[in-house]
């Protein structure tokens, strides 16, 4: 059972605009999100975090809003860049657990040029 | 931030054999380390969390004979596929936690395990 979905398996969007990737759980337990970003053949590089007590996090280019009663996610990135591009995936844990990550099945984003 | 280092990064092997893989936390303890497959397209499938000085404890569906995991001090665990065979191919990734909760995981570069 995928307790953590992405539901658009890619994305497309010019330079200079916004990017906005989604994610969706089943896991009320859950109370600590990530965002990782994924080049192919390479391990998932860490992005923004955002725990179950905040809405929204910041930085830099990269901010994180969760909806707690909807159990949604997403990831804006403005402005995106070309080197954005990857596969971008959010993962959520339960925090008495371990650090045991639950992931999404990924969202692949192309930055137009 | 953290390094975790995992080695090698891609290995080529032959049917029946076996396969190591290293999952090194280079600045900082982990007690901790989990291990990830990724198949062509879909996402990062946790097979099992090892923890250091017990047990791997695996996740529904994967054989524990088969990926032998063993978590030998708090900065290494290694995941070895036994008699590998080519639908064992695959990219496989650990990753690993300082202590203490709310912290982000760091992973390892990934290993690409193609089995001829």
């Amino acid at each position: 059972d995928q307790q953590v979905k992405q539901n658009s398996p890619s994305l497309s969007v010019q330079e200079g605009r916004i990017s906005i990737l989604n994610c969706d759980y089943t896991n009320s337990m859950f109370d600590y999100f990530l965002w990782y970003k994924k080049y192919p053949a390479e391990g998932p590089t860490f992005l923004i975090s955002i725990s179950s007590i905040k809405d929204k996090n910041e930085d830099g280019r990269f901010t994180v809003f969760l909806n707690k009663s909807a159990k949604h996610l997403s990831l804006h990135i403005v402005p995106s860049q070309p080197g954005d591009s990857a596969v971008y995936f959010c993962a959520a844990t339960v925090t008495n657990t371990g650090n045991q990550f639950y992931f999404g099945t990924g969202t692949s984003l192309t930055v137009i040029p | 931030g953290a390094v975790v280092s995992q080695h090698p990064s891609w290995v080529i092997c032959k049917s029946g054999t076996s396969v190591k893989i290293e999952c090194r936390s280079l600045d900082f303890q982990a007690t901790t380390m989990f291990w990830y497959r990724q198949f062509p397209k879909q996402s990062l499938m946790l097979m099992a969390t090892s923890n250091e000085g017990s047990k791997a404890t695996y996740e529904q569906g994967v054989e524990k004979d088969k990926f032998l995991i063993n978590h030998a001090s708090l900065t290494l665990s290694t995941l070895t596929v036994t008699s590998a065979h080519p639908e064992d191919s695959s990219f496989y990734i650990c990753s690993a936690s300082r202590a203490g909760w709310n912290t982000e995981a760091f992973f390892g570069q990934g290993t690409r395990l193609t089995v001829v």
